[in-house]
């Protein structure tokens, strides 16, 4: 199996920062990576896939980038709603496997 | 609008089988674009891919789980379904269906609202 280990796993953060999340995969999924917002009680909503195109809907503060074994969710700019938890996913091959999450919490 | 709903018991006592169902609206599980299957989230904690199906009936599953699950599709109902065997604590968990587009570079697109399954005697 392919092991997603994302860091840092929660990290204290205000309306208005830049916000980085990283996303090391145990060998490299060229750029099959997807990320995913999850808030308390709902299902996790795609954000961004095959590393870093935009799912429709989402907003463009949302960017991924990365290739090979590491990637980078990037929040330009963070908005209230923006306080959730993350979580990569490869989609090189199956099993697919997720990152163990990335809380944010507001500071 | 697509839509995913999970139904299934709430509880189910230990050794015993889970099974849940997905129906979908809004778009035919016959379609050769996309994957459905089943992904589930223990309280507190991360997300587990279980098992996923295509139109044709070629099923994927995780090998940790492999020998307990077993997904199916109804065509006719729109719906697919998991059932998981010989259940305990572990098993306890919010389950998610989902569909994944054809191809690696596709995420998981859209989710159902989830259906908390506890076991317990």
């Amino acid at each position: 199996d392919i092991q997603m280990t994302q860091s840092p796993s929660s990290l204290s953060v205000s309306v208005g920062d830049r916000v980085t999340i990283t996303c090391r995969a145990s060998r490299s999924i060229t750029r099959y990576l997807n990320w995913y917002q999850q808030k308390p009680g709902k299902a996790p909503q795609l954000l961004i896939y095959a590393a870093w195109s935009l799912q429709s809907g989402v907003p463009s503060r949302f960017s991924g980038s990365g290739s090979g074994t590491n990637f980078t969710l990037t929040i330009s700019s963070l908005q209230p709603e923006d306080f959730a938890t993350y979580f990569c996913q490869q989609s090189d091959s199956t099993p697919y496997t997720f990152g163990q999450g990335t809380k944010l919490e507001i500071k | 609008q697509l839509q995913l709903q999970e139904s299934g018991p709430g509880l189910v006592k230990p050794s015993e089988t889970l099974s849940l169902t997905c129906t979908v609206s809004g778009a035919s599980i016959s379609s050769s674009s996309y994957y459905w299957g089943w992904i589930r989230q223990p309280p507190g904690q991360g997300l587990e891919w279980i098992a996923s199906i295509y139109y044709s009936g070629t099923t994927y599953y995780n090998p940790s789980l492999k020998s307990r699950v077993t997904i199916s599709a109804d065509t006719s109902k729109n719906q697919f379904s998991l059932k998981l065997t010989s259940v305990t604590a572990a098993d306890t968990a919010v389950y998610y269906c989902a569909r994944k587009e054809v191809g690696s570079s596709y995420g998981f697109d859209y989710w159902g609202q989830g259906t908390l399954v506890t076991v317990s005697s």
